[in-house]
């Protein structure tokens, strides 16, 4: 079935720096999203995206955090400065539209900030 | 506000015998509900989703029904398999940006 890709799979960060999760969404998806996983709670919407713009961010969504997918490349969450709470596991999704439409699920990246 | 509550944490069962796991939420719009499930360093992959037709979905062997009178969309199967052990999420659609809401997630453990 249609597949999302996520890179890096793990990642390990000093406290303070910047990264950047990518993620290759299925080719003819037009919806982008990002949730977070604190080991043992729920996924958590973190933000969504269409057209080159954020549709809806949730309150999780810090201003550290800013997402972009230049010139339909990888859709990227960028996390400027880390904090030891972003430590969790990201995953991101893609759908070819909105109302009822599936959402494909990457296997998630693993962000330990230490 | 829009949430989804399920069965909580580890549900143990022997091979052979009935599936049930609890879904119940709460939404502001007219609901959409999907059950999602997760294998052990796999990504979540849709299992079933609900029909605006109320007709009931079904899927390798799962199925559920949208019962909006009580706010349910309880995951069933008659008879478990090894190969279902995995996490089980709901998650409800809500608003019009296609965003989902999960509920916690129910861990299920077939044994033989």
């Amino acid at each position: 079935g249609p597949k999302v890709l996520q890179i890096p799979s793990h990642q390990i960060i000093d406290m303070g720096q910047m990264v950047t999760l990518n993620c290759d969404p299925v080719s003819n998806h037009l919806y982008f999203y990002w949730y977070k996983q604190i080991l043992g709670q729920q996924m958590e919407f973190l933000v969504n995206f269409y057209n080159g713009k954020v549709m809806e961010k949730s309150k999780l969504f810090k201003d550290q955090f800013s997402v972009e997918r230049p010139d339909g490349s990888y859709f990227t969450l960028k996390i400027q400065p880390t904090a030891l709470e972003d430590s969790a596991v990201y995953f991101c999704a893609s759908s070819p539209g909105q109302s009822g439409n599936t959402l494909y699920f990457g296997e998630g990246s693993r962000l330990i900030v230490v | 506000g829009d949430s989804v509550t399920q069965t909580e944490g580890l549900v143990t069962l022997t091979e052979g015998l009935p599936v049930m796991l609890n879904c119940t939420y709460q939404s502001t719009y007219s609901p959409f509900l999907f059950w999602y499930v997760q294998h052990l360093n796999e990504a979540p992959k849709l299992l079933l989703k609900s029909f605006t037709d109320n007709k009931r979905p079904e899927h390798q062997g799962f199925h559920a029904t949208l019962h909006k009178s009580s706010s349910s969309f309880h995951l069933q199967k008659s008879s478990a398999q090894l190969s279902d052990s995995a996490l089980y999420y709901c998650a409800l659609r809500t608003g019009n940006t296609g965003k989902l809401i999960f509920g916690l997630g129910t861990t299920l453990q077939v044994q033989p």
